[in-house]
């Protein structure tokens, strides 16, 4: 079975530009979640959908990150314009969630590589 | 806000040793998970528990949730060099619908 698909792998590009990370969770999960991991801050949830609705968004840092979920099937996370900060390996999960609380496990894709220089 | 934090931040032992990692809260969780992450890969769910001073088992990882559900640990018994990697433990509180990561050990074992 397919797990959770990021593109791209890696990405450097110059600040001041436009990044879109791409994500396509796990068929059949109506869950996904966009992480940031950095060495000083650890894993930290930026934005949570529920069936393709957004329903936290707490830790998306600025305005200048934007999250989309336009069906069931794709995700994009978007930073414009791109500052040097926001360097960091960032990653797609889903789950299938049978309630707010369950304990269904997250299955991580292998993350995006950013470089902002 | 709730903090989960994971000591020692490093490990590095010997091939065949026992080692124990800690996750700590002052807050109470409903569940708690461990995950472990390999380089250049997404964190994998290892085990989950919800029960106040349950242990589960997993070949040679022994986990604990505390009696409080405050904290939990990882044993690891006769280490191999597989083992080596990111363990993270997050914990989900009644009221959250999502899941809080701690800072993570990580963990190298020499051969």
């Amino acid at each position: 079975d397919a797990g959770v698909i990021q593109s791209p792998r890696h990405e450097v590009t110059e600040m001041g530009q436009e990044v879109t990370l791409r994500c396509k969770p796990i068929s059949g999960h109506n869950s996904l979640f966009w992480y940031r991991q950095t060495m000083m801050r650890g894993l930290e949830l930026l934005i949570y959908f529920n069936n393709n609705v957004p329903i936290d968004d707490s830790g998306m840092p600025e305005d200048r990150f934007s999250a989309k979920m336009p069906n069931a099937s794709f995700s994009t996370l978007k930073i414009q314009p791109s500052e040097p900060r926001d360097s960091a390996v960032y990653f797609c999960a889903s789950s299938f969630r049978t309630s707010p609380n369950s304990n269904q496990p997250q299955h991580f894709g292998d993350g995006t590589r950013l470089s902002i220089l | 806000t709730q903090l989960l934090e994971q000591s020692p931040q490093f490990l590095s032992i010997q091939e065949g040793e026992n080692l124990t990692v800690y996750c700590n809260s002052s807050s109470v969780f409903s569940s708690l998970q461990w995950y472990r992450q390999e380089p250049g890969e997404g964190p994998v769910l290892l085990v989950t528990v919800v029960t106040g001073g349950e242990v589960k088992k997993l070949k040679r990882l022994t986990f604990q949730f505390g009696d409080a559900r405050k904290d939990s640990s990882l044993h690891i018994t006769a280490a191999q060099t597989g083992d080596t990697g990111l363990y993270l433990c997050a914990g989900r509180n009644s009221s959250a619908s999502k899941i809080i990561f701690g800072s993570g050990t990580r963990l190298s074992i020499r051969p």
